[in-house]
């Protein structure tokens, strides 16, 4: 069972448009992380959200926690080429990290 | 240097080899991972040690095994791979399970 959906799975835009990704669940996490992943790479960290509600801003990233912390969405304003990556979300709970599947984001310049 | 280095970057076995992949970590952290990801299914935890004399069970630790030889290093075998066993390999590291998992570049493993 997944307990991460993360949606879309595939995700082709012009440059400068903008963009919402999603990572769901049906279970409570006690934080959220995103990760962003180039190819060859391994993930790096972007921002964890902790309290339900929470929005964080990362320059144009805008990441937030739901209200009961079941679910996150990460929004990018006027995409750029160098966005373009696969985007994770990983759960905390009882001392376990989930991750999710990963959005793949392509930003056509 | 990174913080986090994994060798080899990229092996090819054949079928009932048996292949040990290594990772080393700079950053003085307790808690270290491995991790496989595959197309389509994202990344899964294989094991994960909180310290040298504790290791644990991830998701899908079958056909595999794994050695905490000291803080900075933990190694991950597989006794005789097989084909299903290809993916892209991730060591990772953290101090607490909230804190930011600093991840390896990854070693890709072709079984034949």
């Amino acid at each position: 069972t997944q307990l991460l959906e993360q949606s879309p799975q595939f995700l082709s835009i012009q440059e400068g448009e903008n963009l919402t990704v999603y990572c769901n669940s049906s279970s409570v996490f006690s934080s959220l992380q995103w990760y962003r992943q180039e190819p060859g790479e391994g993930p790096v960290l972007l921002v964890t959200v902790v309290t339900g509600g929470e929005v964080k801003k990362l320059k144009r990233l805008t990441f937030q926690f739901g209200d009961a912390r079941k679910d996150s969405s990460l929004h990018i304003t006027a995409a750029q080429p160098g966005d373009t990556g696969l985007y994770l979300c990983a759960g905390h709970r009882d001392d376990k990290i989930i991750f999710g599947k990963g959005t793949r984001l392509h930003i056509l310049p | 240097d990174a913080d986090v280095t994994q060798t080899p970057r990229n092996r090819i076995t054949k079928t009932g080899k048996r292949i040990m992949l290594e990772c080393s970590q700079t950053k003085g952290h307790d808690r270290m991972y491995w991790y496989r990801q595959d197309p389509g299914l994202g990344l899964r935890l294989i094991y994960y040690s909180f310290d040298v004399k504790d290791i644990n069970k991830g998701e899908i630790s079958d056909g595999y095994s794994v050695s905490r030889q000291a803080q900075a290093k933990f190694s991950l075998s597989l006794e005789s791979a097989i084909p299903n066993q290809t993916a892209l390999y991730f060591c990772a590291t953290g101090r607490e399970v909230t804190d930011t998992q600093y991840f390896g570049p990854g070693t890709r493993l072709t079984v034949l």
